[in-house]
């Protein structure tokens, strides 16, 4: 199957400072790409939306600012955290998708965990 | 009701086991997504199916759209089969979210 990787895998950074994860769709042209978090134990829950060369689509309760989200081409998405607290420690997972038609095709990366200090 | 409904939530297996993990689902889909998530957090994606079985290695997918329901297999499982699988359904197209199951914790002794 196809291969969604993040970059990097792990990142420790100081409170105040802002992190950049990369997702890239090694094999296929994503048009969309989609940002979850994940907190211990619980569920993947989506942040935000994108297709390429369009914003982000942020859910609700989701700080657009703070979470900076670029989708400049059809095999790349950043999320950038900005001015990173300790709360914002968490699992970050991006999910690519690529249409064609009434078929789609879309898999998981394998996630950034973000330790905040 | 969850849109999403896995069983087991836990399941704890002897090696060489065969494993089975369900997912039944209440709206109508497209497709449905197999992930496997690992203790240490990395997520996999093992299947995306719309219909019929899909194999790969000792893993097995079953979709059976009429019956909202799918199942996961393994064959002759491993302790490195041991993580957390998740059901995830999803559109026929467009920017529409994913909805994932609880997940199953799956552990397989040695």
């Amino acid at each position: 199957g196809a291969v969604v990787s993040q970059h990097p895998s792990r990142v420790i950074c100081k409170s105040g400072t802002s992190v950049k994860i990369e997702c890239r769709s090694l094999d296929f042209q994503a048009t969309t790409m989609f940002w979850y978090r994940q907190f211990p134990k619980q569920s993947l829950m989506l942040m935000a939306t994108s297709n390429e060369g369009s914003k982000a689509t942020y859910e609700q309760g989701v700080e657009k600012d703070k979470f900076l989200i670029n989708h400049a081409s059809l095999t790349l998405s950043t999320l950038t955290v900005t001015s990173a607290h300790p709360e914002d420690s968490s699992f970050y997972i991006c999910s690519a998708r690529g249409n064609h038609g009434l078929y789609y095709e879309q898999y998981f990366g394998p996630g950034t965990r973000l330790t905040v200090t | 009701k969850n849109e999403v409904e896995q069983s087991p939530q836990n399941l704890t297996a002897q090696e060489g086991e065969f494993i089975t993990i369900n997912c039944s689902y209440s709206v109508g889909i497209s497709a449905l997504h197999w992930l496997q998530q690992h203790p240490g957090g990395g997520i996999v994606s093992l299947f995306m199916l719309s219909s019929g079985k899909k194999k790969h290695g000792r893993l097995i997918a079953t979709i059976n759209i009429q019956e909202k329901h799918s199942s996961l297999h393994i064959t002759a499982s491993h302790p490195r089969d041991s993580a957390v699988y998740i059901c995830a359904i999803g559109p026929i197209q467009g920017a529409q979210k994913l909805v994932f199951g609880q997940g199953t914790r799956l552990t397989i002794n040695p």
